[in-house]
């Protein structure tokens, strides 16, 4: 069992639309919880980093954690075209520097 | 600000072929890691760093080597190339535990072998 699920999508939605990215993952003991937003042959760019659980917001971003069901969104409002990419969650249990990927979700968000 | 440089960004390797895929960063970064990614299987962690002179395996390490030895660079070398590496890879650099384990990645390298 891959220690964190993502559904890769892709996902086709009209600009202005809300969407909604969520992963999974099997470790209790992960606390730090990222989403990276990767272009088409570009690096991953770091979107929303969050702590334990709860909600944070960051413009038209909003991420949420739910460790009593280990499961993570990420909210985008008003989609815009520009926003169509990969995006990516990755979660770590400790402070070093590993951290569990997701496989990524498409997203084309269409004008 | 460069940020984290990757080169060479293409290569193509016969299997058996040896080759350091290199990695520098400009940001006085104490963290840095290797990546792979693979069509559905998101990025795997082959080697990471928390500082010069320390480095350890991560999730994928087999058929690769790496080592610091400053600050700035962490190659990643392929001792004979096999077909499975042929992938995408990513360095990374982080300023460590303080700064929220905030990555930052390079453009990659993208690496076929034959």
């Amino acid at each position: 069992q891959k220690e964190v699920e993502q559904d890769p999508g892709p996902l086709s939605v009209p600009e202005g639309a809300i969407v909604s990215l969520n992963c999974t993952y099997s470790n209790s003991a992960f606390q730090y919880f990222m989403w990276y937003r990767q272009y088409s042959r570009k690096g991953p760019e770091l979107l929303m980093y969050t702590y334990s659980s709860g909600n944070k917001e960051d413009g038209r971003f909003t991420a949420q954690v739910d460790k009593s069901s280990k499961y993570i969104s990420l909210f985008i409002r008003d989609s815009q075209p520009s926003d169509s990419a990969t995006y990516l969650c990755a979660m770590s249990a400790n402070n070093f520097n590993k951290f569990y990927f997701g496989s990524g979700t498409k997203l084309n968000v269409k004008p | 600000n460069a940020g984290v440089t990757q080169t060479p960004k293409f290569q193509v390797l016969k299997t058996g072929q040896s080759m350091t895929l290199q990695c520098a960063q400009d940001m006085n970064h104490e963290y840095m890691s290797w990546y792979r990614q693979d069509p559905g299987m998101g990025l795997r962690l082959i080697h990471y760093s928390v500082g010069a002179g320390i480095t350890d395996q991560g999730e994928v390490p087999n058929g690769y080597n790496v080592s610091r030895s400053t600050t700035e660079d962490f190659p990643l070398r392929l001792l004979s190339a096999a077909p499975s590496q042929t992938s995408v890879y990513f360095c990374a650099s982080s300023r460590g535990e303080l700064a929220k384990n905030i990555q930052y990645f390079g453009a990659g390298t993208r690496l076929s072998v034959l």
